[in-house]
């Protein structure tokens, strides 16, 4: 059974850089989208970006100039950086394993980690 | 960006009701249309993916229909455990958008 374990820093100051990780425990590492996903408190979900186990990255364009995204395959682990933080940024984030690599397939995902809770304040 | 709008925003029913929840994609999206399920201080569930297709492990009672712009979601008798807020989400294309969300609360 695949579970994601993900840590971060939780309290940030603005213009400072969010940083995540998501360890993936017990499944395979390649042939999935590691994708991260945040939801502002009481509100709904928005689609950061994904990357795949080479390193292909994939980001939402209204983050794009701000986001960075990483995996290490030696550790099985990917990451989120998200620079210049504002109070805008707080929120819950998730990391999540997404499928649909292959052609013919459905992207979907499938299997998300507990959520960081992320706060920008001065 | 494809933008995805669910209605209703929020829906009161009561257990053994059926409910239908709509998700209505920007622009043609074919099949790709997810559905998940959250419950308070929990992450997403994923229900349904590529419209009608249903997770293992999710209940027969749900299930999905769509395609094109227009897509449901249907409870067919709803139990205690289905109030939840539900999100739809379109993989056709990137960014890989969510509708706002329904919140499906106890009558």
């Amino acid at each position: 059974q695949v579970q994601l374990q993900q840590w971060g820093a939780g309290l940030l100051k603005p213009s400072e850089i969010l940083s995540l990780t998501c360890a993936v425990n017990g499944g395979s590492f390649s042939g999935y989208y590691w994708s991260w996903i945040r939801q502002p408190p009481g509100k709904g979900l928005e689609w950061i970006g994904e990357i795949n186990h080479s390193g292909s990255t994939n980001y939402n364009p209204s983050l794009k100039s701000r986001v960075t995204m990483s995996v290490d395959t030696s550790k099985d682990l990917f990451s989120l950086k998200l620079s210049s933080v504002t109070a805008a940024d707080t929120a819950l984030y998730y990391c999540a394993r997404g499928t649909g690599t292959l052609p013919g397939t459905y992207y979907y995902l499938d299997v998300w980690g507990k959520g960081t809770t992320v706060t920008v304040s001065s | 960006d494809i933008q995805m709008t669910q209605s209703p925003s929020s829906l009161s029913a009561s257990v053994g009701d059926r409910v239908t929840i709509t998700c209505r994609a920007s622009q043609s999206i074919n099949n790709y249309l997810n559905w998940y399920q959250q419950k308070p201080g929990k992450a997403p569930d994923l229900l349904i993916y590529a419209a009608s297709s249903l997770q293992v492990g999710v209940p027969s009672r749900f299930s999905g229909s769509g395609s094109g712009t227009d897509f449901t979601l249907t409870i067919s008798s709803l139990q205690p455990e289905d109030f939840a807020t539900y999100y739809c989400q379109q993989s056709y294309s990137s960014p890989r958008t969510f509708g706002q969300g329904t919140k499906l609360e106890i009558k």
